[in-house]
């Protein structure tokens, strides 16, 4: 079975900081493992996706995240916030070869401060 | 772009109501998908259809069903609404042939009173 945690419900940086959005998640074979964001009001966009190529993923808007098997870890980082990152972000995970069922972590709405 | 309409933004019911929510995508996706999101829990899957009249339950289908007629509409149905049914409910689609990527539509807010 497969699960996704992410270890923060809230992450608040000042604009032009670095940004750590922390995922783990558990899986019994090799997973895809997706970060999705959601702006307030919207519906869910793809943000970057692992398929077991390379372990750094870039993203859009100068997103990135790493895959690390050891840890079984997605962190999601960026180097300099923007207001506009403010929303909630999903780490999600996937075992199913057709990509039907999706495990999502429990979000982390990222606030930036002027 | 990929547009996936969700027929309504807001909706408020009562206990015992038989509730529809609607979706449409234009993009001729085979695979479409019903979740619900709770604050905490992230997003989780009611239902998905990978085609016209096709249906696989998802991780919580219980006190719901799903009807998908048309390749472009799947309509989620709640038979007798209930007061834990109160959620966000968003679908999505998905061309299965050219990746894994999702398109999602804004959502319902359903509140059952």
């Amino acid at each position: 079975a497969q699960s996704v945690t992410q270890l923060d419900s809230h992450v608040s940086v000042s604009e032009g900081t670095p940004v750590l959005l922390r995922c783990n998640y558990s899986s019994s074979y090799s997973p895809s493992l997706f970060w999705y964001v959601q702006h307030p009001n919207k519906g869910l966009q793809l943000l970057l996706k692992y398929t077991s190529a390379a372990t750094l993923v870039k993203g859009i808007n100068g997103f990135e995240a790493e895959f690390k098997k050891s840890e079984t870890s997605f962190h999601l980082t960026k180097p300099s916030a923007h207001m506009s990152d403010a929303a909630e972000y999903f780490c999600v995970v996937s075992e199913d070869n057709a990509g039907n069922m999706l495990t999502f972590g429990g979000g982390t709405r990222l606030m930036v401060k002027p | 772009d990929v547009k996936v309409t969700q027929s309504s933004r807001y909706l408020v019911k009562r206990t015992g109501e038989k509730v529809f929510l609607e979706c449409v995508q234009d993009m001729d996706h085979e695979n479409m998908f019903w979740y619900r999101q709770d604050p905490g829990l992230g997003l989780r899957l009611i239902y998905f259809s990978y085609d016209v009249k096709m249906k696989e339950k998802g991780d919580i289908p219980e006190g719901y069903s799903v009807s998908r007629e048309k390749k472009e509409r799947f309509s989620l149905i709640l038979e007798s609404a209930s007061t834990n049914q109160t959620s966000m409910y968003l679908c999505a689609s998905r061309n299965p042939w050219t990746g894994e990527k999702l398109f999602f539509g804004s959502g319902t807010q359903l509140s059952v009173l």
